[in-house]
């Protein structure tokens, strides 16, 4: 069975300053897909980031990057130029079935 | 831009009453999940289906539970007697392909149970 650990409950980041969520996993498969959801204050959950294991490259999206380590089972996300709009729960997922993180709540200074 | 649509947003209901939470994935979707997160916990998978069948389920998703798609475009999950450990926010997702492909999610519904 896949794990998803997320060990920070809570992060708190300045505005316009870059913040770094971890997360790790363990499995036994060789191939599969890592993703970031955010999930705001209206709890609908939306699709931050996607990353294949296959691709070496990290992947990245406007602010948001990952920094995938496949041997370290690591898929860590960095925020850019946080933004009060970043406030939220963040949540990192294994595969196709969407195996959960506990979640990390990010919270945003102005 | 296509969405999951879910109804009712809120529904309460009393211990043992049968609930039906309803789905209506993207159009073009072939795979349907239903998804729970207790409150302040993290979210669990329930089931996934294609091709009108469970192809997934964890242990969560045991007897009290079913899912159907009884037309072309709801998808439903059945909760046949509700306990008080069901309260939960339930969230649909569909998606194009099972693998790698983005899971939309709708807006969820919050069950309680009293």
């Amino acid at each position: 069975a896949q794990t998803v650990t997320q060990s920070q409950p809570e992060m708190s980041v300045q505005e316009a300053e870059t913040v770094t969520l971890s997360c790790t996993y363990d499995t036994s498969e060789s191939d599969y897909y890592l993703f970031w959801y955010k999930q705001p204050p209206s709890r609908q959950m939306i699709l931050v980031i996607r990353q294949e294991a296959y691709k070496q490259q990290n992947a990245t999206e406007n602010r948001f990057s990952v920094n995938f380590q496949k041997a370290a089972k690591s898929f860590s996300l960095k925020i850019s130029d946080s933004q009060l709009g970043d406030a939220a729960m963040y949540f990192c997922a294994y595969r196709s079935m969407l195996t959960f993180g506990g979640g990390t709540r990010l919270m945003v200074k102005p | 831009e296509p969405e999951v649509t879910q109804t009712p947003s809120h529904q309460v209901t009393q211990m043992g009453q049968e609930v039906i939470l309803r789905c209506v994935p993207i159009s073009n979707h072939l795979y349907f999940y239903w998804y729970r997160q207790i409150l302040g916990q993290k979210v669990e998978f329930l089931v996934s289906f294609y091709n009108n069948e469970i192809s997934e389920k964890s242990e969560i998703f045991d007897d009290q539970f079913s899912v159907e798609r009884p037309d072309g475009s709801n998808f439903t999950l059945k909760i046949r007697s509700t306990k008080l450990e069901d309260s939960a926010m339930y969230f649909c997702a569909s998606s194009e392909s099972i693998l790698g492909y983005e899971q939309y999610f709708g807006p969820g519904t919050r069950l309680t149970v009293t």
